[in-house]
């Protein structure tokens, strides 16, 4: 059952146009995550947020800004897209602490032409 | 930086027959864990978490672990086409930030009726 919700689904947009990503999770979960896949199915963490607070911040580029309203909404925004960005953007949650599972997203592809 | 690597890249089963997956990991601090599967376009569900050396069960899937050899793996007995997807190794350092997963490449897993 899908507790983390993502839109759009999907998205195709051409290079220098900005782009928003939605997420909103009703697990009671402190922390979120913004993963990014690439075409060959490889997932590495973008962004992860706990409680509004940024924790995590991969050397992404400048164009990706993650935001955050309360601790059940993780937005991604992408300023003046480009080619690379084209990828699978998935959001994911989960309770704080060591060890817990974080709970995924059905993901928000991205098509840059 | 830790690498996770998986194999085989894909892998074709009969109905009924057992399903092995590997992963291993480079580094020896890791301590968690977790298989993931993905059906194409939609999110992960994660399948079974190990956190200690042996054998973690749950349902069909049985993760195995053994970290002297940085390697786990994944069973699944009596796979259905339905279980026809790729499957994730994701692995998390003791000394990671929060959440920060390290997912292999993934292994797609095709049951053939």
């Amino acid at each position: 059952e899908t507790a983390v919700f993502q839109t759009p689904n999907y998205h195709v947009t051409q290079v220098g146009n900005e782009v928003s990503f939605n997420c909103k999770q009703t697990l009671g979960h402190d922390t979120m995550y913004w993963y990014k896949q690439d075409s060959k199915k490889l997932l590495k963490i973008m962004f992860s947020y706990n409680n509004k607070q940024l924790i995590v911040n991969e050397t992404v580029p400048r164009r990706f800004s993650p935001q955050s309203s309360d601790k059940a909404h993780l937005n991604l925004r992408i300023k003046s897209v480009e080619p690379e960005d084209s990828a699978v953007y998935l959001c994911a949650s989960s309770p704080t602490g060591t060890g817990n599972t974080l709970y995924f997203g059905e993901g928000s592809r991205l098509i840059v032409v | 930086q830790q690498k996770v690597q998986q194999s085989p890249e894909s892998l074709t089963v009969s109905e009924g027959a057992m399903a092995s997956l590997n992963c291993t990991f480079s580094d020896g601090t890791s301590n968690n864990f977790r298989w993931y599967r993905q059906h194409s376009a939609k999110g992960l569900e994660v399948l079974v978490s190990i956190f200690s050396d042996g054998e973690k069960e749950e349902g069909r899937f049985t993760a195995h672990l053994n970290r002297a050899n940085l390697h786990v793996s994944l069973h699944i007995r009596e796979p259905q086409p339905s279980d026809s997807a790729v499957y994730l190794c994701a692995v998390s350092m003791r000394s990671s930030a929060l959440g920060r997963l390290h997912f292999g490449a993934g292994t797609q897993l095709i049951v053939i009726p």
